[in-house]
């Protein structure tokens, strides 16, 4: 089974903290996602990366960035946190290959309060 | 670019009842195609996938769907609720090429006993 595991699950930090958050998966995927969810929104991309060093920005970046050093773990980087930053946040992986119709899978998710 | 709909963003069922929730996609070329469930305080989890082999796909937890391509669907169905089924439900598709996927805003399932 894949595994993706995110660092917290509850997170509370305060307004202009540089936050981090972590997810590691085990499957050698080389696809990683970050989602943010906020009630009626549904599930909103943030940034993806299709492997190593490489990133693209999803349909909502501002105020975040990521890093991706190694295959296995994408963070999500909050550089000055503000309040409308409050959300569950879903990391996921997928393998890219055949057949083509490959799932994402999501970690347990982080829900980040902002003070 | 790809889009999802789902009809109705909540949903009543008595226990034993029949689930629907409805999925639509907008691509003249058909997508890969997905349905998630979340529980609360949980991340999603796979139901099921569209593979193309058959167009009525089963997943776990005795859900199953079904793809219509003249119609653009691929809405999800259970013969009969159990009170374990409520949760949030999300279709997802992902087009032939790159590595996107898009999500519909959900469904909400609660399950009346």
């Amino acid at each position: 089974d894949v595994k993706v595991t995110q660092s917290s699950r509850y997170l509370v930090k305060r307004t202009g903290e540089k936050v981090f958050l972590e997810c590691v998966q085990d499957m050698d995927h080389e696809n990683m996602f970050w989602y943010r969810q906020d009630p009626g929104l549904g599930l909103r991309l943030i940034y993806f990366s299709y492997d190593v060093k490489m990133k693209e920005k999803g349909d909502i970046p501002e105020g975040y960035s990521v890093s991706r050093e190694k295959k296995e773990r994408f963070s999500l980087i909050l550089e000055s946190a503000s309040t409308n930053q409050t959300s569950m946040y879903l990391c996921a992986s997928r393998t890219y290959g055949t057949p083509v119709n490959q799932p994402q899978h999501f970690g347990d998710g982080t829900r980040l309060s902002i003070l | 670019a790809q889009s999802v709909t789902q009809l109705g963003s909540h949903v009543s069922v008595s226990e034993g009842a029949l689930v629907l929730l409805r999925c639509n996609y907008s691509s003249s070329v058909p997508p890969y195609l997905f349905w998630y469930v979340q529980y609360p305080n949980q991340g999603l989890q796979l139901l099921l996938k569209y593979t193309s082999a058959a167009t009525l796909v089963k997943g776990i937890n005795g859900f199953e769907a079904e793809f219509k391509k003249s119609e653009t669907s691929f809405h999800l169905t259970k013969p009969s609720a159990h009170m374990s089924d409520a949760a949030e439900y999300f279709c997802a598709v992902t087009p032939n090429t790159g590595n996107q996927f898009y999500f519909g805003t959900g469904t909400s399932l609660t399950v009346i006993p």
